[in-house]
């Protein structure tokens, strides 16, 4: 069964501004991981965040995780036309060789 | 480093047909490797996850019989789609985890698109 599950499930925002994509889910987790996919491809990893971290940077990306809550939120900063793509939310219950549970994902476009 | 690659990356096939879809960790060893099925504008569904030397393991409603999975080495899983109908059309993606990196991220290839005509 679905366990992510992000909003809103399609934001388009203009170049230079900040998009921010949340994920909420229902069980507990180990981490929690945010992938992106460009049109017909493969995921790309972004970042992970675990169970016992509240926030997590790589770059211009920001991950923040309320346990409490079951939700996270990715923000992309200073977006930029190339960070067009779907951005999906998957949760780890274990750990080691766990399967991934990925949300319905979120459409993001980036308007030059 | 931790490249997963698939082949072919799309593909035609008549009804009734068998597909055979590869996937292979180019760098690293995986002795777990996940199949997922993406259909249009929709999330990853995970179909089974394969381990290497082993059966594979297979999520409800996913049939063993008609999508044959074999993990013959630590690196290289196939998919192998049997007498496919156009049904079965989509996009088919697999991962791999690195357990030498100590990581949970799981390492995707770029997806084999089936089309079942």
């Amino acid at each position: 069964s679905q366990q992510g599950e992000e909003d809103p499930q399609a934001l388009s925002i203009q170049e230079g501004e900040n998009a921010t994509m949340n994920c909420s889910y229902k069980t507990s987790i180990n981490n929690l991981q945010w992938y992106r996919q460009n049109s017909g491809r493969g995921l790309v990893h972004l970042i992970l965040i675990r169970s016992n971290e509240r926030e997590k940077h790589s770059g211009r990306l920001r991950v923040t995780l309320d346990t409490s809550k079951k939700s996270s939120s990715l923000l992309i900063t200073a977006s930029r036309a190339a960070d067009t793509a779907s951005y999906f939310c998957a949760t780890d219950h274990t750990g080691a060789n766990s399967k991934l549970t990925f949300g319905k994902g979120i459409t993001l476009s980036v308007r030059p | 480093g931790a490249v997963v690659s698939q082949h072919p990356s799309w593909v035609i096939c008549k009804s009734g047909t068998s597909v055979k879809i590869e996937c292979r960790s180019l760098d690293f060893q995986a002795t777990t490797m996940f199949w997922y099925r993406q259909f249009p504008k929709q999330s990853l569904m995970l179909m089974a996850t394969s381990n290497e030397g082993s059966k594979a393991t297979y999520e409800q409603g996913v049939e063993k019989d008609k999508f044959l999975i074999n993990h013959a080495s630590l690196t290289l899983s196939t998919l192998t789609v049997t007498s496919a109908h156009p049904e079965d059309s989509s996009f088919y993606i697999c991962s791999a985890r690195d357990p030498g990196r100590n990581s949970y991220e799981q390492y995707f290839g770029p997806g084999t698109r089936l089309t079942v005509t």
